[in-house]
């Protein structure tokens, strides 16, 4: 079992509505989580650190669940810049792990 | 803001020769890293280093070594270029272990 887990997508999604995606992780010992998005042949960039109690910003949710050991990302009244790879990055003692990613495509 | 620059976003290379990709950074982080990325395998993690001098190997270093004289410059260095080299180059730099990393814009890299 890879130890970061992404749904690869697509995610075809109208502009407005609503998705949700998730990345699972294998190691309970799993410190601090991230979000990452890469456009198409861009670097990867930070979309939002995920915190414990959950965190918002703008448009964008990221929750942690510890029992069930995954992370989500909730993305409202989605845009067409929203189009994109989302990276799920999963910090472990020194070890930075990173999942496939989730590529989203918001529909006109 | 972090900047991490590469010193090429395109390069194409001849089967054998020796590539070198460098990596530069102004927050004066600790960690650098180099990963490759290709399509369907995501990043793989080739080399890092936590301080000059240092380096770590990750989960793909074969046919790659690296060098880090300066905080601030991480180089990669292909011995003899091959044609499964041919892929994205990221550079990523980090402060500490739970902060985010910082991506450089890449290096599409050709071997032919």
């Amino acid at each position: 079992r890879k130890e970061v887990e992404q749904d690869p997508g697509p995610f075809n999604v109208p502009e407005g509505a609503t998705v949700a995606f998730n990345c699972t992780y294998s190691n309970s010992a799993s410190q601090s989580f991230f979000w990452y998005r890469q456009d198409c042949r861009k670097e990867p960039k930070l979309l939002m650190s995920v915190y414990s109690s959950g965190n918002e910003d703008g448009r964008f949710t990221a929750q942690l669940n510890r029992a069930s050991q995954y992370i989500s990302l909730l993305i409202r009244d989605s845009k067409l810049s929203d189009s994109a790879t989302y990276l799920c990055v999963v910090n472990r003692d020194d070890k930075i792990i990173f999942g496939k990613g989730t590529r989203l495509h918001i529909l006109p | 803001d972090v900047k991490v620059t590469q010193s090429s976003r395109y390069l194409v290379k001849r089967t054998g020769e020796k590539v070198f990709l460098e990596c530069v950074q102004d927050m004066d982080h600790e960690n650098m890293f180099w990963y490759r990325q290709d399509p369907g395998l995501g990043l793989r993690l080739i080399y890092f280093s936590y301080d000059v001098k240092m380096k770590e190997k990750g989960d793909i270093p074969e046919g790659y070594s690296v060098s880090r004289e300066k905080k601030e410059r991480f180089s990669l260095i292909l011995e003899s270029a091959s044609t499964n080299q041919t892929s994205m180059y990221l550079c990523a730099s980090l402060a500490g272990t739970w902060e985010t990393q910082y991506f450089g814009p890449g290096t599409r890299l050709l071997v032919l």
